[in-house]
């Protein structure tokens, strides 16, 4: 079965740092992976997936993802953040000839000034 | 980009009515919506996903009876709150996809806003 875990519940940077939200799956097949970004109240607004090609791909609003196929990791990484990102952050995946996406739980990003 | 739009964004209800939440496809052709639940601070649960024109396939555990989706057509598909009652107040949100093509771009998913539902 597919699935996709988000070990930290939440992660603390200071502005102008850089983030990392990791992000690991478990999937039959080759994986089509996401992420997704949530405002309070909002619908999900997509970032960036990788399909094929590129192991590093490059995303909205600055952010990048790096996928490791020895390590089934997707990490969400921004080299500088900023406050502006603090929202909820979804991974996602769904292997090919597949549907609907599976979401992991959630990492919550705080980013102060 | 691809836009999925949700009505109504915000619900309140008597608990025992029925609530009807619309998901359309602005400027694509759906094949298949989904419907997500998402509780508080929490991830997105697959209720169900339906192909247009044909029955709704449901998640383990989620009541179709209770949960009525029709996708009649390539833009529009509804969840029906049937009876609703407290526990059912959460945030839905739909997603919809292109499917007919599988290497096209509009093979991910685009999702609405959601709507938020209270039941009292």
């Amino acid at each position: 079965a597919q699935s996709v875990a988000q070990p930290e519940d939440q992660v603390n940077v200071a502005e102008g740092n850089p983030l990392t939200v990791k992000c690991t799956y478990s999937v039959s097949g080759n994986p089509y992976l996401f992420w997704y970004v949530q405002y309070p109240n909002r619908g999900l607004q997509f970032l960036l997936k990788y399909i094929t090609g590129d192991n590093l791909v490059k995303g909205s609003y600055g952010f990048e993802a790096e996928f490791n196929k020895s390590q089934t990791s997707f990490h969400l990484k921004k080299p500088s953040a900023l406050v502006s990102d603090s929202a909820l952050y979804f991974c996602a995946v769904r292997d090919y000839g597949g549907t609907a996406l599976i979401f992991g739980k959630g990492t919550t990003l705080s980013v102060s000034s | 980009g691809a836009v999925v739009s949700q009505h109504p964004s915000w619900v309140i209800c008597k608990s025992g009515t029925s609530v009807k939440i619309e998901c359309r496809s602005l400027d694509f052709q759906a094949t298949t919506m989904f419907w997500y639940r998402q509780f508080p601070k929490q991830s997105l649960m697959l209720m169900a996903t339906s192909n247009e024109g044909s029955k709704a396939t449901y998640e383990q555990g989620v009541e179709k009876d209770k949960f009525l989706i029709n996708h009649a057509s390539l833009t529009l598909s509804t969840l029906t709150v049937t009876s609703a009652h407290p526990e059912d107040s959460s945030f839905y949100i739909c997603s919809a996809r292109d499917g007919r093509n599988v290497d096209s771009i509009y093979n991910e998913q685009f999702f609405g806003p959601g709507t938020r539902l209270t039941v009292l």
